[in-house]
């Protein structure tokens, strides 16, 4: 295990539609932690957890997004009824403690049409 | 609250002369403090971090930074750039007291032959 793995790398979807992003952290790091880029702006933070417990939700993360992490090991975060507004870079990082390093997955690129 | 202020969007230096990126920092306790890289079409990268053992801290590719509690401040250098610098970096917080990490909106560092 060399770090974090996003799939998909892009993804293109039509509006309206649900999509589903995968994130495997670095095997050991008990924290995970959803980020969203778009052009042009740092990472925005999405949600976290420990373990499998979500302990922190962003405003920006309305009702259409939901993230599990069943089991504290991947994690998903769905978006229903995508909407044009929602085209960014999704970004998962872990770590192993508080206040320690964050390691990054690529990220995955969506595009709504 | 904890927030990140970086103050130049766009950095521009000849190849071969220091780099000066700056950060601004507000945590409301003992914060950790971060540089990330992000090249393009890449993951974001660890440069460096601050977690309150010594205020110059060094990192890879031969970057660095100072915390300056009475400045809260947290700048970049390098002494001598080199063309593969081009990037963008962030300037990343996190309070002690929490987990989550926030990112300043980032710097893009451009470097003329």
């Amino acid at each position: 295990d060399t770090g974090v793995s996003q799939n998909p790398r892009h993804k293109i979807t039509k509006r309206g539609q649900n999509v589903t992003f995968r994130c495997d952290p670095i095997s050991e790091h008990n924290r995970l932690y959803w980020y969203r880029q778009t052009l042009g702006q740092g990472p925005e933070f999405l949600t976290y957890f420990q373990n499998e417990a979500q302990l922190e939700k962003s405003r920006l993360l309305s009702d259409r997004f939901s993230a599990e992490r069943p089991k504290g090991s991947f994690s998903t975060l769905e978006i229903q009824r995508t909407e044009q507004g929602d085209s960014a870079m999704y970004l998962c990082a872990s770590s192993l403690r508080q206040g320690g390093g964050y390691t990054f997955g690529s990220g995955t690129r969506l595009t709504v049409v | 609250a904890q927030s990140v202020t970086q103050l130049d969007s766009h950095v521009s230096v000849s190849e071969g002369t220091p780099v000066l990126l700056r950060c601004n920092y507000s945590s409301s306790y003992s914060p950790s403090l971060f540089w990330y890289v992000q090249h393009p079409n890449k993951g974001l990268q660890l440069l460096l971090k601050y977690t309150s053992a010594a205020t110059l801290v060094k990192g890879i590719n031969g970057f660095e930074a100072e915390f300056k509690k009475s400045e809260t401040s947290f700048h970049l250098t390098k002494p001598s750039a080199h063309m593969s610098d081009a990037a963008e970096y962030f300037c990343v917080v996190s309070d002690n007291g929490l987990d989550k990490i926030i990112f300043g909106k980032g710097t893009r560092l451009h470097i003329l032959p």
